[in-house]
């Protein structure tokens, strides 16, 4: 079993459409969580951080279960701009356990 | 917000030779780097831990005597694929987080990656 596993997608949807992203990790022990978006060619860059009561940024909620190991990620109003690769990280001693990514694509 | 300078972003080379990869933090002190490897359209995968004055602690799997890592200073880790084969075409990234301001839920910051492509 991968440490974090993600559903790699793709996910095609609208403009305007509500999707969610969900992640489980399999080390209970692990200690922090973040989810980070990745473009085509370039590097990962945070997105944001998942605390244990959830978190929101603009459109982007996360959402953490600790006893269900499993965080989400729900991207409300899609843009065009949010296409990209979205990866599950979850974080133990300093040492980063990355999901295989979700593709999503949103079109006009 | 903390900068990871990765150079260079991209390398053709012959199979054979050796290539030398850079990872700098820019303003802040990473007494840890990370090294990634991820092939098209796979996730990012750990190949070891650069440790600033010691060795690295590679993962299983990933040879150490073919990429050589050296983590001479606070600031540097160095990456060198030794006797490239086109298998070892990929996308290499390094990442550190801030050792200062550390904590567990401190994010990473990655280098911009080097796109290797060995004929």
């Amino acid at each position: 079993r991968k440490e974090v596993e993600q559903d790699p997608g793709p996910f095609n949807v609208p403009e305007g459409a509500t999707v969610a992203f969900n992640c489980t990790y399999s080390n209970s022990a692990s200690q922090s969580f973040f989810w980070y978006r990745q473009d085509c060619r370039k590097e990962p860059k945070l997105l944001m951080s998942v605390y244990s009561s959830g978190n929101e940024d603009g459109r982007f909620t996360a959402q953490l279960n600790r006893a269900s190991q499993y965080i989400s990620l729900l991207i409300r109003d899609s843009k065009l701009s949010d296409s990209a690769t979205y990866l599950c990280v979850v974080n133990r001693n300093n040492d980063m356990r990355f999901g295989a990514g979700t593709r999503l694509t949103v079109k006009p | 917000g903390a900068v990871v300078s990765q150079h260079p972003s991209w390398v053709i080379c012959k199979s054979g030779t050796s290539v030398k990869i850079e990872c700098r933090s820019l303003d802040f002190q990473a007494t840890t780097m990370f090294w990634y490897r991820q092939f098209p359209k796979q996730s990012l995968m750990l190949m070891a831990t650069s440790n600033e004055g010691s060795k690295a602690t590679y993962e299983q799997g990933v040879e150490k005597d073919k990429f050589l890592i050296n983590h001479a200073s606070l600031t540097l880790s160095t990456l060198t694929v030794t006797s490239a084969h086109p298998e070892d075409s990929s996308f290499y990234i390094c990442s550190a987080r801030d050792a200062g301001t550390g904590g567990e839920g401190t994010e990473a910051f990655f280098g911009q990656g080097t796109r290797l492509t060995v004929v």
